[in-house]
């Protein structure tokens, strides 16, 4: 069955660094999403994005968070000069369609910001 | 009042038990439900997908939509070892454009004893 997969697993990062998550999507889904998951809290929307913009954010999506679909099969997040509370589980996710099509998630990457 | 609200347990059932989990939400104009289960260490994985209200069953997996009361339900019928995980409701509201952003309940830990 086709999966959401995510690279990499764990990242580790000092504090003000950059860091790029990736993710490839499902092959023939449209719609990309990032969330994410603060130990012990909900899963929180991050960012939509389809046709290659934005369609929706969340509060949390502020200019340190960037997204982008480089080529026909990546998805990425960019995260600029990280903090402490960005630490968290984040998750991609993609659907083929908005009407009666549910998003499908890979198994996130780990942010450790030190 | 939280938009979805859902009880963290844990729960912790024998082998063979009905297990039922719930979550009420306050925003009328959800449309969409969904229930994840997440192993851990892993994404959340799609189990089931409703729109209306009333029933929709998969295997030994119900869901029940009421949107009158706000209040949806997943029962687990023959629980088994398997299905330890935690299990989170999700919800959307159409909200035009091209997308479909999820809130999701904080999740519940559920273990089934062999």
């Amino acid at each position: 069955e086709p999966e959401v997969t995510q690279t990499p697993s764990h990242q580790v990062t000092q504090m003000g660094q950059e860091v790029i998550l990736r993710c490839v999507p499902i092959s023939n889904h449209l719609y990309f999403y990032w969330y994410r998951q603060i130990l012990g809290q909900k899963v929180e929307f991050l960012v939509s994005f389809y046709n290659n913009e934005i369609s929706e954010k969340s509060e949390i999506f502020d200019d340190q968070f960037s997204v982008e679909r480089p080529d026909g099969s990546n998805f990425t997040l960019k995260i600029r000069s990280t903090k402490l509370e960005d630490s968290a589980m984040y998750f991609c996710a993609s659907s083929n369609g908005v009407f009666n099509q549910p998003q499908h998630f890979g198994d996130g990457t780990r942010l450790s910001i030190l | 009042q939280k938009e979805v609200e859902q009880d963290p347990g844990p729960l912790s059932v024998p082998e063979g038990a009905i297990v039922s989990l719930n979550c009420t939400y306050s925003n009328s104009a959800f449309q969409y439900f969904m229930w994840y289960r997440q192993y851990s260490r892993k994404g959340p994985e799609l189990l089931m997908y409703t729109y209306s209200s009333g029933n929709k069953e998969d295997g030994r997996f119900t869901a029940q939509v009421d949107k009158s009361s706000k209040y949806i339900s997943l029962f687990i019928r023959d629980s088994q070892p398997s299905d330890s995980a935690t299990y989170l409701c999700a919800m959307s509201a159409w909200s035009g454009g091209s997308n479909y952003k999820l809130t999701f309940g904080k999740g519940t830990l559920l273990t089934v004893n062999p």
